[in-house]
């Protein structure tokens, strides 16, 4: 059990368009689910923590209009990067909490 | 079955002791092997990164991976009130193309 999904595992957009990463947990309800941001060999940057039917809550330096978090229910949280540059070519994780932390298995965005 | 299991702890040892943190996982393409710290929310901070088998050393930190057995093991030395954290492995069959984590085991060192 507890298992969290990504959908797209890779995605390569064009420079000035939108992408959606969404995050699942496909057998449990997640009250709060977390946004990371991982750079190759490196930590995990937190860029927000998001609650079932509120707003997420960014963490500093994190653009809230450039990665906007929609956490539409207790099994899923979108993330849209929009406008999307290629310095936001990055690995994206989420995980999902309901006791413990579970982590999905990440998304890989390329932005040519 | 998950793909990697781990103890969630929690773990509560006295400083300086030695902890044994501990992984086994189910998929033989596992190539890369990660341990990461994390304190309360907050993001996970790398703390050893190792490819296919073997240890490597960090100050008072060793991990080692011993692939036959499917079985992965962060060992810290001389324990502080500081290494207090949840910790977490996690591995990848194509070098962070893709991630399985574990749940995290919970340590609490006693001053």
């Amino acid at each position: 059990g507890a298992v969290v999904s990504q959908h797209p595992s890779w995605v390569i957009c064009k420079s000035g368009t939108s992408v959606k990463i969404e995050c699942r947990s496909l057998d449990f309800q997640a009250t709060t689910m977390f946004w990371y941001r991982q750079f190759p060999k490196q930590s995990l940057m937190l860029m927000a923590t998001s609650n079932e039917g509120s707003k997420a809550t960014y963490e500093q330096g994190v653009e809230k209009d450039k990665f906007l978090i929609n956490h539409a229910s207790l099994t899923l949280s979108t993330l849209t990067v929009t406008s999307a540059h290629p310095e936001d070519s990055s690995f994206y994780i989420c995980s999902a909490e309901v006791n413990e932390q579970y982590f999905g298995p990440g998304t890989r965005l390329t932005v040519t | 079955q998950k793909e990697v299991e781990q103890d969630p702890g929690p773990l509560s040892v006295p400083e300086g002791a030695i902890v044994s943190l501990n992984c086994t996982y189910s998929n033989s393409a596992f190539q890369y092997f990660m341990w990461y710290r994390q304190y309360s929310r907050k993001g996970p901070e790398l703390l050893m990164y190792t490819y296919s088998s073997g240890n490597k050393e960090d100050g008072r930190f060793t991990a080692q991976v011993d692939k036959s057995s499917k079985y992965i093991s962060l060992f810290i030395r001389d324990s502080q009130p500081s290494d207090s954290a949840t910790y977490l492995c996690a591995m990848s069959p194509d070098n962070f193309n893709k991630f399985y984590f574990g749940s995290g085991t919970k340590l609490n060192v006693k001053p």
